[in-house]
């Protein structure tokens, strides 16, 4: 079946460590995307890419990284630079060929232990 | 700048009760719309999309919404809730396709939905 999909389902990270989730999608999307989710706050846009080996920053890119080596796929590093990493981490695709609606996987809960 | 308002964070209805969540956006182009809904825990389900066309559009689930452009609103309603439609709702504008396009979706706060047995 076509869809994203993101891994782990839950993280832990210790104080001063990077992660790194991982969104795989085919659907053969040109466009993928990470999203941060905190309680009352809707989604946050973190990165974006629109092609593979390019991608721009979002509203809160600051302590995360991304790359875009494949097209089907759009890993998020959440670096010890970030000091608020604990939240709700939502990967997506669309197609920017048409209009279309975004596709999300089923998220990653990352804890700082 | 772009934004999207959902006033109500948090609401409680009856199970067979009516539904309306309110939904205003400021765009400057043409507004492309959605509602999705997330279950705790779970990724984001497309409910329903409003393109162009009919300003009435159905969704899943028995969800429908009206597209209202003198009002900026997108209301989302459904006419009798069950108690599985519990969850947190989004309302959301995105840009549409060609050159330039980022398909970048911004997001509402979100609301809450609880229902009442």
């Amino acid at each position: 079946d076509g869809g994203i999909t993101q891994s782990p389902k839950y993280l832990f990270r210790k104080e001063g460590q990077n992660v790194t989730l991982s969104c795989e999608q085919n659907l053969n999307h040109d466009a993928m995307y990470w999203y941060r989710q905190d309680p009352g706050q809707g989604l946050r846009l973190i990165y974006y890419s629109q092609i593979v080996n390019d991608f721009q920053k979002g509203d809160i890119a600051e302590g995360y990284s991304v790359s875009r080596e494949k097209k089907e796929s759009f890993p998020l590093t959440v670096t010890s630079a970030q000091k608020n990493p604990t939240a709700f981490y939502l990967c997506a695709s669309k197609s920017l060929l048409k209009i279309s609606e975004a596709f999300f996987g089923q998220g990653t809960r990352l804890t700082v232990v | 700048a772009q934004s999207v308002t959902q006033p109500d964070i948090h609401i409680t209805v009856s199970e067979g009760a009516s539904l309306e969540l309110r939904c205003n956006y400021s765009y400057g182009a043409t507004p492309y719309l959605f509602w999705y809904v997330q279950s705790p825990g779970q990724g984001l389900q497309l409910l329903l999309k409003y393109f162009s066309g009919d300003t009435l559009v159905q969704g899943i689930k028995g969800f429908e919404a009206e597209f209202k452009r003198s009002q900026s609103s997108f209301n989302l309603r459904k006419p009798s809730v069950h108690w599985s439609d519990a969850a947190e709702y989004f309302c959301a504008v995105g840009e549409g396709a060609g050159s330039g396009n980022t398909g970048k979706l911004i997001f509402g706060q979100g609301t809450t939905l609880q229902v009442k047995p």
